[in-house]
Order: C-alpha cells, then sequence, then structure tokens
C-alpha cells in the first residue's frame, strides 16, 4: 500500500514563526504536492515538485516556499506564520505519467497560527 | 480557464436512500475525471475515475459518468449507508499538466 505520512496532525505557531510542515511517500513518486483545505473552497495547490530539487507554483504560492532535496521528501515552509495561514495542509504523491492516475494523501496537519 | 462547480452542501440524507452529488466541470481539450472522499480524521482517497467521454468509474457502490455534451460527472449511488458519511470531492485534471483541480466539496450526512 501506498503511504504518505505528514510530521504532524496538529500544529499550534505563534505569529511571525517560521514553521515547518514535513512530508514523506514511500513509493518512489516522482511528483509531490501541497494542497491546503478551507471551508468553502476546496483544495488549493500551493506548490507542486515533479522531481527532485524541482518546484512549481501553485494557485496560492504567497507566503510559503518548499524544498525537495530527496525524492521522498517534500517539505512546506512558512516563512513568517500568518493568522490567514490557519488551515488543514494536505500533502500528496502520484507517479509521473497518465493525467489518469490517482494521487496519494496524507492524513493532514491542522495548523493554526495565534 | 479550467474549473469544477459541485453542488453546496451539508447534504443530509436518511440511511438507504438515492444519492445524487452534481458535478459540472470547464475544462479545454479532455480532461480526466475523478471523485475524492474524505472521511472525518482523514485524507482524500480517491472514489472513482472515468478518463473519456462515456467512461463510467464505480467503487463501492457509487457510479458516475463521463459527460462530455453536458460536461458533467455527478456522482450516485442507490442506496447510501451511515458509513457513507463523508467529504466528497468533484476534480479534473488535464492532460498538459501534472495540477488537479478540485471543487469545493460537499458534506455528505446519513442518518440511521
Amino acid at each position: 500500500d501506498v503511504k504518505v505520512t505528514q510530521s504532524s496532525r496538529y500544529l499550534v505557531k505563534r505569529t511571525g514563526e517560521k514553521v515547518f510542515l514535513e512530508c514523506v511517500q514511500d513509493m518512489d513518486h516522482e511528483n509531490m504536492f501541497w494542497y491546503r483545505q478551507d471551508p468553502g473552497l476546496g483544495l488549493r495547490l500551493i506548490y507542486f515538485s515533479y522531481d527532485v530539487k524541482m518546484k512549481e507554483k501553485g494557485d496560492i504560492p504567497e507566503g510559503y516556499s518548499v524544498s525537495r532535496e530527496k525524492k521522498e521528501r517534500f517539505s512546506l515552509i512558512l516563512e513568517s506564520a500568518s493568522t490567514n495561514q490557519t488551515s488543514m495542509y494536505l500533502c500528496a504523491s502520484r507517479p509521473q505519467g497518465s493525467p489518469s492516475y490517482e494521487q496519494y494523501f496524507g492524513p493532514g496537519t491542522r495548523l493554526t497560527v495565534t | 480557464g479550467n474549473s469544477v462547480t459541485q453542488m453546496e452542501g451539508p447534504v443530509t440524507l436518511s440511511e438507504e436512500a438515492f444519492l445524487t452529488i452534481n458535478c459540472t466541470y470547464t475544462a479545454t481539450g479532455y480532461p480526466s475525471l475523478f471523485w475524492y472522499v474524505q472521511y472525518p480524521g482523514e485524507g482524500l482517497q480517491l472514489l472513482l475515475k472515468a478518463t473519456k467521454a462515456d467512461d463510467k468509474g464505480s467503487n463501492k457502490g457509487f457510479e458516475a459518468t463521463y459527460r462530455k455534451e453536458t460536461t458533467s460527472f455527478h456522482l450516485e449511488k442507490g442506496s447510501v449507508q451511515v458509513s457513507d458519511s463523508a467529504v466528497y470531492f468533484c476534480a479534473l485534471e488535464y492532460s498538459s499538466a501534472s495540477k488537479i483541480i478540485f471543487g469545493s466539496g460537499t458534506r455528505l450526512s446519513i442518518r440511521p
């Protein structure tokens, strides 16, 4: 079974802190994604990576950066956390190739910024 | 641009009722279409998919048919169970990119 794990289920941080969210997948997938999920807005893509050290901006990259030094690990960084970044963050991975391949999701990290 | 519109929730039904969750899309070309489900406290998982017009995806008693003429991919189930309570997301992926566009999600609650 494909497994995508995220470092924390719940996280509370203060405004201005630098926050790291970690995601690890064990199926050698090339593509990895970070989304945020907010009520009524569905999932919005923050960044994605199609290979080690490669990244592309999604729809809402402002205030975020990412790092992919190893194929299995994709990190989301909030450079200076703000209250409007309070959200559920979901990581996903997928093999390269056909657009019909499904994405495999981690359980999510609920981040609260106070 | 490409987008997905699905019916707003929450939807509340009694057990064994018939379910329809509407989904329409706007896309250039021929996207693949998906339904993902998110059970309480979990990440999303693929429920079913269809990759070309007139394809029918099915899984766990759920079905959806890719209708190009109406740009729709409505989710149906003949008899829902309490365990089907979850949030359902319609999504599309177009071949020119590796990104999926999700709808806003529909929360479904089934009462015994």
